[in-house]
C-alpha cells in the first residue's frame, strides 16, 4: 500500500532533549517535506527536499534540522526542542514538484515538550 | 500564491450535496486551485483540482467559473465520514518547489 509512514504518532519530551520524528515513504516520490500545525494557523511549512541531498527552509525552519541522505526517508530533527515546538506535525511526499501534484500525507506526530 | 477566501464553516443534511465555495480573485493565469480535506487530525488528504475547466472524479465535482477569480466543490451526496476541514488552494504547477499554503479552510459538518 502506497503511504507515508510516521513515527512516533505521540511524543512528549522535555525542555532541551534532542529528538527526531522519522518519515518515510513507499512511493519513490522525489519532493517531501515536514509541516506544522497550530490551532488557528494552518499548515506553516517548515522544510521540504526537492531530492536526496537537496533540502531548503520553509516558512518556519527555526529550531528545526532535516537531512535527506536516502529518498525514502526524511527525518526532523530538533536539537533542543522548547515548549514553542508543541504542535502537531505531518509529513508530505509528491512525486515532483513540478508538476500538478497530489500531495500525500502522513497520519501525523503529536508532540509535547514541557 | 494567490490567497483564498472560504467561509468558516458550513452544515449539510447527510444525503445531500455538498456546495463548498472558495473566492480566489488574485488568481494568475497559470495558477491551479486545488482542494484538500483534513479528518479531525489527520493528515490532510487531496480531493481534487484545476485550472479553468470543470474537473471531476471519484470524490468530487470541482466548478471554477469563466473568470477563474471563484470556485465551487461540490460533495455530490454527503456521508458523515465527509465531516472535516476543506482547504481551497491555488498554486503555480511548476517552478515553485514551497508547494502548498493551507489556509484556515471550511469547517464541513455533515448532520444525519
Amino acid at each position: 500500500e502506497a503511504q507515508v509512514t510516521q513515527n512516533p504518532r505521540y511524543l512528549i519530551t522535555v525542555t532541551g532533549k534532542k529528538l527526531t520524528v522519522t518519515c518515510s515513504q513507499n512511493m519513490n516520490h522525489e519532493y517531501m517535506s515536514w509541516y506544522r500545525q497550530d490551532p488557528g494557523l494552518g499548515l506553516r511549512q517548515i522544510y521540504y527536499s526537492m531530492n536526496v541531498e537537496v533540502t531548503d527552509k520553509g516558512d518556519v525552519p527555526e529550531g528545526y534540522k532535516v537531512s535527506r541522505k536516502e529518498k525514502r526517508n526524511f527525518p526532523l530533527i530538533l536539537e533542543s526542542p522548547s515548549p514553542n515546538q508543541t504542535s502537531l506535525y505531518f509529513c508530505a511526499s509528491s512525486l515532483s514538484f513540478g508538476w500538478y501534484e497530489k500531495l500525500f500525507f502522513g497520519s501525523g506526530t503529536q508532540l509535547s515538550v514541557l | 500564491d494567490a490567497k483564498t477566501t472560504q467561509p468558516p464553516s458550513m452544515d449539510c443534511a447527510e444525503g445531500r450535496a455538498a456546495n463548498l465555495p472558495c473566492n480566489h480573485s488574485t488568481i494568475s493565469g497559470n495558477e491551479y486551485v486545488y482542494w484538500y480535506r483534513q479528518i479531525h487530525s489527520q493528515g490532510p488528504q487531496y480531493i481534487i483540482h484545476g485550472l479553468k475547466n470543470n474537473e471531476t472524479n471519484e470524490m468530487a465535482s470541482l466548478i471554477i467559473t469563466e473568470d477563474r477569480k471563484s470556485s465551487t466543490l461540490i460533495l455530490p451526496h454527503a456521508t458523515l465520514r465527509d465531516t472535516a476541514v476543506y482547504y481551497c488552494i491555488v498554486r503555480v504547477a511548476a517552478g515553485s518547489a514551497r508547494q502548498l499554503t493551507f489556509g484556515s479552510g471550511t469547517q464541513l459538518t455533515v448532520l444525519p
